[in-house]
C-alpha cells in the first residue's frame, strides 16, 4: 500500500557536505508534501513542506525541490552538520483530507 | 505551549494480552491521529479524529484495534488481543483547526509483544 517511495535508505555525508534525499509518489491527488525529521526516541517533527504550485522552497539550510510532472520531490540539506544526523521521512497528503502517507525513511549520518 | 503527551512510553506484553495507550493532544487541536511505526518503516495512519468523530479508520485492523476520543480531547488506542506483529511504536499526533496538514507528534509508545 506504499504510495510514497523514498531513497536512499541510509546516507553518510561529511560535515559541510550536501545531503540529498529523494521521494516519488503515485497519487496525483496529493497536493501537500512535508518532510519530517525524527531523532531516536522522539516523534517526527515537521521540517519543511511544499505545495505543488511552486517548484522549490528554501528554509535556511533546507530546500525542497518539486517536480510535478515526474511526481518526484527531494530534500537538500546544505552545509550538513553532525546535529542533522537523524531519520528523515518524506510524506504526501491531500491538503484537506490530510490522509498522510509516509516514505520508509532515510537514516542520515553526518560525520565530523 | 505543551506538546502532545503520550503514556506509557514503553510497554511489554505477552501475545494475546490486551494493552491501551493514552494520548493528550496540544490544547485546542481539533484533529487527532494515531499512527503505527514499525521498526525501519515510516508511520502508518491507523485512525484520524475530528473532535470526537472518526474521519478515517480505513487502515485500522478493527478486529483487534479500537480507539476512542469521547470528549474531543484526549484519546485511547486499545489492542485486544495483541499479536507479535503489533510490536511497533504507536505515535499520536494532533493538528489545529485551519491547518490540518501541520501535524505535531508526541514521543510515542514503544510496544513489544513477546
Amino acid at each position: 500500500q506504499q504510495q510514497v517511495k523514498q531513497s536512499p535508505q541510509s546516507l553518510i555525508v561529511q560535515k559541510g557536505g550536501i545531503s540529498i534525499i529523494n521521494c516519488a509518489y503515485e497519487n496525483t491527488a496529493f497536493d501537500y508534501f512535508p518532510w519530517y525529521q525524527q531523532f531516536p526516541g522522539k516523534g517526527p517533527a515537521l521540517l519543511i513542506a511544499i505545495r505543488p504550485d511552486v517548484s522549490e522552497k528554501k528554509e535556511g539550510r533546507f530546500t525542497i525541490s518539486f517536480n510535478k510532472s515526474a511526481k518526484q520531490f527531494s530534500l537538500h540539506i546544505m552545509d550538513s552538520q553532525p546535529g542533522d544526523s537523524a531519520t528523515y521521512f518524506c510524506a504526501a497528503s491531500t491538503y484537506n483530507n490530510n490522509d498522510m502517507r509516509f516514505g520508509a525513511g532515510t537514516r542520515l549520518t553526518v560525520k565530523p | 505551549e505543551a506538546g502532545v503527551a503520550q503514556s506509557p512510553r514503553y510497554k511489554i506484553i505477552e501475545k494475546r494480552q490486551s494493552v491501551a495507550f493514552w494520548c493528550n493532544p496540544i490544547s485546542g487541536h481539533a484533529t487527532l491521529y494515531w499512527y503505527q511505526q514499525i521498526l525501519g518503516q515510516g508511520p502508518k495512519l491507523l485512525i484520524q479524529f475530528q473532535n470526537n468523530g472518526v474521519v478515517d479508520d480505513s487502515q485500522l485492523p478493527k478486529d483487534r484495534f479500537s480507539a476512542e476520543r469521547l470528549k474531543g480531547v484526549d484519546s485511547t488506542l486499545k489492542i485486544q488481543p495483541a499479536k507479535l506483529e503489533d510490536s511497533a511504536v504507536y505515535l499520536c499526533a494532533s493538528s489545529p483547526v485551519g491547518s490540518v496538514s501541520t501535524q505535531y507528534f508526541g514521543p510515542g509508545t514503544r510496544l513489544t509483544v513477546l
